[in-house]
């Protein structure tokens, strides 16, 4: 069975301070990896998934399957970066099914 | 603008009772997901559904069954709710074939039970 730990619960930062969120998991195969985001008041939605390699609202995950991580992170923080962030695993053709983590909230102080 | 509609917001309701929550999506998805989202817990998913009249249990399924007669409707019912299913609920829909990862979320319902 697949694992996804996200082991801190709250990162709280100053502005322009650089951000990583930890995420590892556990998965035999070859997963496929996300990071949700939910701002205060709005709904859950995709931040960003491995296989894009992409950069979304300044942030970066690289997928490290030597260390089983999918670290989220942000060189400069900003206000508006204050939510909840998850971090998802999908079985590779597992049809969306995704386990989540716990959770981490991310303040970021002015 | 894609959307998946949760019906209730809020529901207050009293330990026994049967509690109904709908979600409906208008996008002519496959896939829909009930998902309980507790402080500290994350998301854990409860039930999931791949096809009309489909249903397959997640990680929790015990104490809510579901129904999919349509497919842009899927229903969680709490057949006698208990106090520890306080929580909110998400549901959420993503296509079938894309396997993206990307799932679409309602806004949530937020049952309380006394």
């Amino acid at each position: 069975a697949q694992r996804v730990t996200q082991p801190e619960k709250l990162l709280s930062v100053f502005k322009g301070a650089p951000v990583e969120l930890k995420c590892n998991y556990s998965y035999s195969g070859s997963p496929e990896l996300f990071w949700y985001v939910q701002y205060s008041r709005q709904r859950l939605q995709l931040l960003l998934r491995h296989i894009s390699r992409e950069s979304i609202k300044g942030f970066t995950a690289d997928l490290n399957k030597g260390e089983t991580s999918f670290h989220l992170k942000k060189p400069f923080a900003q206000e508006e970066d204050s939510a909840m962030y998850y971090c998802a695993l999908s079985p590779s053709g597992a049809n969306s099914k995704l386990t989540f983590g716990k959770g981490i909230t991310l303040s970021v102080r002015p | 603008d894609v959307k998946v509609t949760q019906s209730s917001r809020y529901l207050v309701k009293r330990t026994g009772e049967k509690v109904f929550l709908e979600c409906v999506q208008d996008m002519d998805h496959e896939n829909m997901f009930w998902y309980r989202q507790d402080p500290g817990l994350g998301l854990r998913l409860i039930y999931f559904s791949y096809d009309v009249k489909m249903k397959e249990k997640g990680d929790i399924p015990e104490g809510y069954s579901v129904s999919r007669e349509k497919k842009e409707r899927f229903s969680l019912i709490l057949e006698s709710a208990s106090t520890n299913q306080t929580s909110m609920y998400l549901c959420a829909s993503s296509r079938l074939a894309a396997n993206t990862g990307e799932l679409f979320f309602g806004e949530g319902s937020r049952l309380t039970v006394l």
